[in-house]
């Protein structure tokens, strides 16, 4: 089966780092770009960034630039998004989504980061 | 920045009526145009892509119009299930950006 499997929900609390996970299966996983979208609570979708597993080539979305870090291990099919230090406004739903021309079409369940004291 | 503005913010239909979904955007993305669907607790599903294409597997009550900087997502008998939040999607060539739209939610009336 084509998916994307994301890690679990995460609660942590302000500064710490985190880092999540989506690993590809059912598909070339170094083929496609995967990029991470973020939901916070009520609200629409924001694009965050993008990379290519095959070259770990990777863009952000200038609102997200030194705030996150994409990351990849083709190795095992994986993408990966970090932070250093969280923040409560970092508190959403992160979606990690699969590229195919200029759209995505494959998406993950999203995981759920919930950062509070 | 090319910007994506949807209309309405939200969109109060019965069952079986017809429903007509726009998303402008500020300056030309030529037919580079998707539409999400969202339900609850759910991902964004793509519905249609490059304006007028439909996704595999989306029923044909779904279409899309449209290109340069008016588009449209038109479901023509709404069934229960579509009722939801509908997104649509651009990505600029420079700088490369993805960008979407604000959102419609469609409820039942």
């Amino acid at each position: 089966e084509v998916q994307l499997v994301q890690s679990g929900a995460e609660v942590k609390k302000p500064g710490e780092s985190l880092k999540i996970s989506c690993k590809g299966s059912g598909y070339s996983f170094t083929s496609y770009w995967i990029g991470w979208v973020r939901q916070m609570p009520g609200k629409g979708l924001e694009w965050m960034g993008i990379i290519y597993p095959g070259d770990s080539d990777t863009r952000y979305s200038p609102s997200f630039q030194g705030q996150v870090t994409i990351s990849a291990d083709k190795s095992i099919s994986t993408a990966y998004l970090q932070w250093s230090s969280l923040k409560a406004s970092d508190t959403a739903m992160y979606y990690c989504a699969r590229r195919r021309e200029r759209y995505f079409d494959l998406w993950g369940r999203g995981t759920l980061v919930t950062v509070s004291s | 920045e090319i910007v994506l503005t949807q209309s309405p913010a939200t969109l109060s239909l019965s069952p079986g009526e017809r429903a007509t979904l726009s998303c402008r955007a500020s300056q030309s993305v030529s037919s580079y145009l998707a539409w999400y669907q969202q339900k609850p607790g759910q991902a964004p599903r793509l519905l249609i892509y490059d304006a007028s294409n439909r996704a595999t597997g989306i029923p044909a009550r779904f279409s899309g119009s449209g290109s340069g900087t008016d588009f449209t997502l038109t479901i023509s008998s709404l069934e229960p299930e579509d009722f939801a939040v509908y997104y649509c999607q651009q990505r600029s060539n420079w700088p490369k950006m993805y960008t979407f739209g604000q959102g419609t939610k469609l409820e039942i009336k």
